[in-house]
């Protein structure tokens, strides 16, 4: 009931290409769904979320697409690039609540 | 504006040390939350802290106690220290519209 799954555990993108990240979720209750990006020796920052009134979100080169009848949502890196090396890691929360579910996270290597 | 700030940034500890992990905010956020990041893992809850004077366990709580000090103030302590203790901890605050987290702190229980 309170896992989000996340795929892949690791991905490879040539520059300039797009990186998907695929996540999906059991709670149906979930009202608040971040993507936090990581670098190495540093902690978890939120980079875009999304509430599942909408279906998709867009900022920048990243792009949140929710469906919540199958109950996934994933990440759309555009035009990637050698700096969007990290890992990164889907979510959800309850909003009031007070416990965020992570995703076990996806290392994103960008060859350039 | 620092944010969220985690001391000490590395630790080493014999298994049976105690040490406390210090976390203080300075967003005025209510929310503060100790996370534990294994490799495979994701990022785990060991205790949050909704309001100043409340605390409540996470998934993981066992082996752990935290302070809520004071609303900037959140503090972790290890009493016993264990191999499986040894992990990345991060603390985070709460902004109501997802988390900030700290630096980090690495610990290894040998």
């Amino acid at each position: 009931q309170q896992q989000v799954k996340q795929s892949p555990q690791s991905l490879i993108v040539q520059k300039g290409g797009i990186s998907i990240i695929n996540c999906a979720y059991e709670n149906t209750a979930f009202d608040y769904f971040p993507w936090y990006q990581q670098f190495p020796g540093k902690g978890p920052a939120l980079l875009i979320a999304i509430r599942p009134d909408v279906s998709e979100k867009k900022e920048g080169r990243f792009t949140i697409s929710f469906n919540k009848s199958a109950k996934q949502f994933s990440l759309h890196i555009m035009d990637s690039q050698p700096g969007d090396s990290a890992t990164y890691f889907c979510a959800a929360s309850l909003t009031g609540g007070f416990k965020t579910i992570f995703g076990a996270g996806t290392r994103l290597f960008v060859k350039a | 504006n620092a944010g969220v700030t985690q001391t000490p940034k590395f630790q080493v500890l014999k298994t049976g040390q105690s040490m406390t992990l210090q976390c203080a905010q300075d967003m005025n956020h209510n929310s503060m939350y100790w996370y534990r990041q294994d490799p495979g893992m994701g990022l785990r809850l060991i205790y949050y802290s909704a309001s100043e004077g409340t605390t409540d366990k996470g998934e993981v709580p066992n082996g752990y106690n935290v302070s809520r000090l004071n609303k900037r103030e959140f503090s972790l302590r290890l009493e016993s220290a264990a191999p499986s203790q040894t992990s990345v901890y991060f603390c985070a605050s709460d902004k109501g519209y997802g988390y900030t987290f700290g630096s980090g702190t690495r610990l290894t229980v040998v």
